[in-house]
């Protein structure tokens, strides 16, 4: 049971280069959501999807796409790389939105992304 | 508007001894509250949630909260704390009145450095 898999872990950008953060799950999960996470500020809510071909924006969309057309899958796109996205990305599912139901929000272990 | 505070950056406590991790949080209606933990290079990892109920929520590990509101917190605590226990915890809150564009948020404190040494 693999749970939720991001890859790559580790990427260095340059600056205004664009890549795609991918980010799996295998618990057939409808709830998936895209954090980062920078010190001190804990993790902030960058999009969120509610099922295949429903996202939403979250506290700190800007610079990011997504998009959701399988169930399975939540790609995050950097269009436009810039120094102030370096951090590090979390992907998240669950079965339903957090808290509706008893079955917790699952993480991958993240994506390190520099950009210089 | 909804928001978590961990007053504490660093929390200190040797091995055998009690812990707590502080959590207040603000939300207009009725809470949904949660613990995560996060070892270093991995995602977060869920500990509790308390939803409604009972004001001492247990979980994974031996951790165990209690929902105070009138005093708005949620603070984790541990009878006994291990080394193994050393990790970055976060405390997050939603608030259960949440309808349509801002359904299903989680809103994170900014994290809780715990350390048990031997």
């Amino acid at each position: 049971n693999a749970g939720v898999t991001q890859t790559p872990k580790f990427q260095v950008l340059k600056t205004g280069q664009s890549m795609t953060l991918q980010c799996a799950q295998d618990m057939n999960h409808e709830y998936m959501s895209w954090y980062r996470q920078d010190p001190g500020m804990g993790l902030r809510l960058i999009h969120y999807s509610v099922g295949a071909g429903i996202t939403d924006q979250g506290e700190v969309p800007n610079g990011y796409n997504v998009s959701r057309s399988t169930t399975e899958d939540f790609p995050l796109r950097l269009l436009s790389a810039a120094p102030s996205q370096t951090s590090v990305y979390f992907c998240a599912s669950s079965y339903s939105s957090p808290g509706s139901s008893n079955q917790p929000q699952h993480f991958g272990d993240g994506t390190r992304l520099s950009i210089l | 508007a909804q928001s978590v505070a961990q007053p504490e950056d660093q929390v200190n406590v040797a091995e055998g001894n009690p812990l707590t991790v502080k959590c207040t949080y603000s939300v207009s209606g009725n809470p949904y509250l949660f613990w995560y933990v996060q070892y270093p290079n991995r995602g977060l990892q869920f500990l509790l949630k308390y939803i409604t109920g009972d004001n001492l929520v247990k979980g994974s590990y031996g951790f165990e909260a209690e929902f105070n509101k009138s005093q708005t917190s949620f603070h984790l605590k541990k009878p006994s704390a291990l080394v193994s226990d050393s990790a970055l915890y976060f405390c997050a809150v939603r608030d259960s009145a949440d309808r349509g564009s801002t359904l299903g948020r989680l809103y994170f404190g900014r994290g809780t450095q715990l350390t048990v040494w031997p």
